[in-house]
């Protein structure tokens, strides 16, 4: 699978979209661009996720280049609820193989 | 409410005891995913159940470590001889045959003191 790149942390404002990148420069043509988040004491929640084309579903947007070697997240209108940790992963479809989990991205909606 | 349970939520034990935790996957769902989750990092892997088979394991999951899905529904996981290392929340994931979308559980926060 191919391994991404994401920051660290990132802040929003109440109301705000969040935008979360996330790096795959060695994704493969049948490999998969999948985001969960992770609110606290939590498990991870499946959010969306695409293959080339850009998709927004009820609780996010995910744009994806051309070259698909990039991609963002997109929360809309953030809020206090979204703060969680947010895990880009990139795989391919239908695979039985398990999730590979990177550190992920801190967001932190601020009031 | 039809998601993953977990049961225990929190459980505490001396080192050297035994404990077991407990999975209920989606009900439609074939496969079932154990993860182990250390403080600030992401879920790693330690299982994988295809039904009642157990198809991988990581090279995580000690031989203290044990799992079992008898009856291809809900799933058991066994540490043997707990040791401080093995506080963690294990978490508990299924998910349907030919989909990517796992869902996970609440997790079991297990403390080894």
């Amino acid at each position: 699978d191919a391994k991404t790149t994401q920051p660290t942390s990132m802040d929003c404002a109440e109301g705000r979209a969040a935008n979360l990148p996330c790096n795959h420069s060695t994704i493969s043509g049948n490999e998969y661009v999948y985001w969960y988040r992770q609110i606290h004491s939590q498990g991870p929640q499946y959010i969306i996720h695409g293959l080339k084309n850009n998709e927004t579903n009820e609780m996010a947007s995910l744009i994806i280049t051309e070259d698909r070697k990039s991609s963002t997240l997109i929360l809309p209108h953030a809020t206090l609820r979204d703060t969680a940790v947010y895990y880009c992963i990139v795989r391919i479809t239908g695979s039985a193989r398990q999730l590979t989990f990177g550190s992920g991205t801190q967001l932190t909606v601020l009031p | 409410d039809t998601g993953v349970s977990q049961d225990p939520r929190h459980k505490i034990t001396k080192r050297g005891q035994n404990v077991t935790f407990r999975c209920d996957p989606i009900s439609e769902h074939n496969r079932l995913y154990w993860y182990r989750q250390t403080l600030g990092q992401g879920p790693e892997f330690l299982t994988y159940f295809q039904n009642e088979a157990q198809l991988e394991k990581s090279r995580l999951l000690s031989d203290r470590f044990s799992a079992e899905r008898p009856k291809g529904s809900f799933s058991t996981l066994e540490i043997q001889r707990t040791e401080q290392g093995d506080s963690a929340m294990y978490l508990c994931a299924s998910s349907l045959q030919g989909l990517f979308e796992q869902y996970f559980g609440p997790g079991t926060r297990l403390t080894v003191t």
